[in-house]
């Protein structure tokens, strides 16, 4: 059991590239999510899945887009990437019987 | 949405418990109280949570005064390996059958030797 797991770990972008953040989790688990921490602040939800096939913005959610590619796996695609983007992006799926997240190890992403 | 004050810092002695208190004093009375840690820079760890009674697991308890207006974690013997970001949250109803974590900046607890 691999629970979430995420890639790539680490990556440089410059400005206005674009890159796919990849997410799967193995506990057949419905909702997932994408949150993103900047320095010495909490988490801040990007965007969520509450099931297969359905995406709801969050707090955060300008300058990504997701896709519910399938029950394990949701990715975040930043389109444009800006300074701003610099960040350590976590996915999280949620255990429906206790409503508890798991997190996956992140990404750290620096936008140059 | 019910929002949550922690203080930023604390500090506990190795062995010793670590009280971790929290005021949730505008929490609706179907919102439960979820706590959440963050080792380094790992991905957050779920602890406990609750809605009115007192919890209990391996980890940590939680206790919740009558009002419902504050609550505390607590770690029975710290260890040097509880050193982390506690972060006490409210769970929000996004719809849809889905719930939303809303993480402050929580209270970094530093466990001493």
């Amino acid at each position: 059991n691999a629970g979430v797991t995420q890639t790539p770990k680490f990556q440089v972008l410059k400005t206005g590239q674009s890159m796919t953040l990849q997410c799967a989790q193995d506990m057949n688990h419905n909702s997932m999510y994408w949150y993103r921490q900047d320095p010495g602040m909490g988490l801040r939800l990007i965007y969520y899945s509450a099931s297969e096939g359905t995406t709801d913005k969050g707090e955060v959610p300008n300058g990504y887009n997701v896709s519910r590619l399938n029950k394990r796996e949701f990715s975040l695609r930043l389109e444009s990437a800006a300074p701003s983007q610099t960040s350590v992006y976590f996915c999280a799926s949620n255990y429906a019987l206790t409503d508890t997240q798991y997190f996956g190890p992140g990404t750290r992403l620096t936008v140059l | 949405d019910a929002k949550t004050t922690q203080p930023p810092s604390m500090d506990c002695a190795e062995g010793r418990a670590a009280n971790l208190p929290c005021n949730h004093s505008t929490i609706s009375g179907n919102e439960y109280v979820y706590w959440y840690r963050q080792i380094h820079s790992q991905g957050p760890q779920y602890i406990i949570h609750g809605l009115k009674n007192n919890e209990t697991n391996e980890m940590a308890s939680l206790i919740i005064t009558e009002d419902r207006k504050s609550s505390t974690l607590i770690l029975p013997h710290a260890t040097l390996r509880d050193t982390a970001v506690y972060y006490c949250i409210v769970r929000v109803y996004s719809g849809a059958g889905s719930y939303q974590l809303t993480f402050g900046k929580g209270t970094k607890l530093s466990v001493i030797p």
